[in-house]
């Protein structure tokens, strides 16, 4: 049963362009999301999140949208660059376990120089 | 600055015999997790540990797999009687306490490939 979901295994965007990652979501006791960048042979790192009190979360080139009703969430990317190409993977969690995180299968985001 | 750490980077078992997975967490976490990403898939939870406890082990399958985090060392999580189902990438994360709105903080993964 999968609670989240990233129907895009893989995405391609031109340098200096915009990348939008999108993920969505079953479980409404969701409360916080947070999204990972992972390169191969190497651990998840973490990028961005957002808690259901927001609906939009920005650090530098880095926003994340969420949209409760549709529960859905977006991590935007502007302007992408090359060192951006990895794996994002948006994770959800409960607001009554914030120890366990339910995660989409990723989507591969190249960008091209 | 150590991250977490995580040994061995590869291991490659036969079928039946038992894996041992090793995690150092970052200086100063308490409190450690085991992720397990099958091919093509997410990261899926298996356990969170602190020191000498086990605090949620609902993802972990209910026979042959263990998980323990000593007093001393690092946390283990131990495979017994290994099948080819149980190649995969295994995560290990920790934070210092809940992980909240900032998450995990994860090794580079131990992939275990059973033949």
């Amino acid at each position: 049963d999968q609670q989240v979901k990233q129907n895009s295994p893989s995405l391609s965007v031109q340098e200096g362009r915009i990348s939008i990652l999108n993920c969505d979501y079953t479980n409404s006791m969701f409360d916080y999301f947070l999204w990972y960048k992972k390169y191969p042979a190497e651990g998840p790192t973490f990028l961005i999140s957002i808690s259901s009190i927001k609906d939009k979360n920005e650090d530098g080139r880095f926003t994340v949208f969420l949209n409760k009703s549709a529960k859905h969430l977006s991590l935007h990317i502007v302007p992408s660059q090359p060192g951006d190409s990895a794996v994002y993977f948006c994770a959800a969690a409960p607001g009554d376990n914030f120890n366990k995180f339910y995660f989409g299968s990723g989507t591969k985001l190249n960008v091209k120089p | 600055n150590a991250g977490v750490m995580q040994n061995p980077r590869h291991l490659v078992r036969r079928r039946g015999q038992e894996a041992r997975l090793r995690c150092s967490p970052m200086k100063g976490h308490s409190h450690v997790y085991w992720y397990r990403q099958l091919p093509e898939e997410g990261l899926k939870f298996m356990v969170y540990l602190q020191k000498e406890n086990i605090i949620d082990e609902s993802g972990m399958p209910k026979e042959r797999f263990s998980a323990e985090f000593p007093k001393e060392g690092p946390s283990i999580l131990r495979i017994q009687q290994v099948v080819r189902g149980d190649s995969a990438a295994y995560f290990c994360a920790s934070s210092p306490s809940s992980p909240g709105n900032y998450g995990y903080t994860f090794g580079s993964g131990t992939r275990l490939t059973v033949v």
